[in-house]
């Protein structure tokens, strides 16, 4: 069964303070790992979709790169218009969800 | 306009109310979704229409109904719903066929459903 879990589930982060959200996946084939932001009450926005290990995508103050197991998000001097749900997703044929990270930026 | 429109965007229902859903496309994207969205669990993946062809049922309950008259248009038919069903409900639709995520969906704001 494809898998896909995120961590942490909240994270409480300082302006300016850098830091990285995990995506592990387990799926039976990746046609592509894609990650979203979500705002509350609002549907997912799509940011990146990484293929091949190695891969890296910035958008910025977001960079996402990718593993052959693992995904990381990594946010690179936070403000607080970037506080959201970060969901990650992955699959081949049918795409598997995470449960996400809620981030709070705090000025 | 352009995106994914949903309406309404909440609904409280009865359990013995009939109710739909509508989602509109104007991105002329070739595959459209419905998904639930329940508080602390993953997106769940409900059902998948391409080329206005139904591929996928999740293994939804029946008194769920898909209906896609065509390309850009999309609806969800509710009919005896039990409380557990309260939750968001997400279409969204995508370039390339369902199958070949090549690029990301785009959502809608979604519906947020309450069943009593």
């Amino acid at each position: 069964e494809d898998q896909v879990t995120q961590s942490p589930e909240a994270l409480r982060l300082q302006e300016g303070e850098s830091s990285s959200l995990n995506c592990s996946y387990t799926v039976s084939g990746l046609r592509g790992l894609f990650w979203y932001r979500q705002d509350p009450g609002k549907g997912p926005e799509f940011l990146f979709t990484l293929y091949s290990a190695g891969e890296e995508k910035e958008k910025e103050r977001l960079k996402a790169t990718l593993t052959k197991k693992e995904s990381f998000l990594h946010i690179t001097a936070p403000k607080p218009e970037d506080s959201a749900t970060y969901l990650c997703a992955a699959g081949y044929q049918k795409v598997t969800f995470g449960t996400g990270t809620k981030l709070q930026v705090i000025p | 306009e352009t995106g994914v429109t949903q309406t309404p965007r909440h609904l409280v229902m009865g359990m013995t109310n009939k109710k739909s859903l509508k989602c509109e496309q104007h991105l002329g994207h070739n595959a459209m979704y419905w998904y639930k969205q329940s508080a602390k669990k993953p997106l769940e993946l409900m059902f998948v229409y391409n080329f206005k062809e139904q591929t996928e049922n999740n293994s939804v309950p029946s008194r769920f109904s898909p209906e896609c008259p065509n390309s850009s248009h999309l609806f969800l038919h509710l009919h005896t719903l039990q409380p557990e069903d309260s939750a968001l409900y997400l279409c969204a639709s995508s370039q390339e066929g369902a199958g070949t995520p090549g690029g990301g969906y785009t959502f809608g704001s979604g519906t947020r459903l309450t069943v009593v």
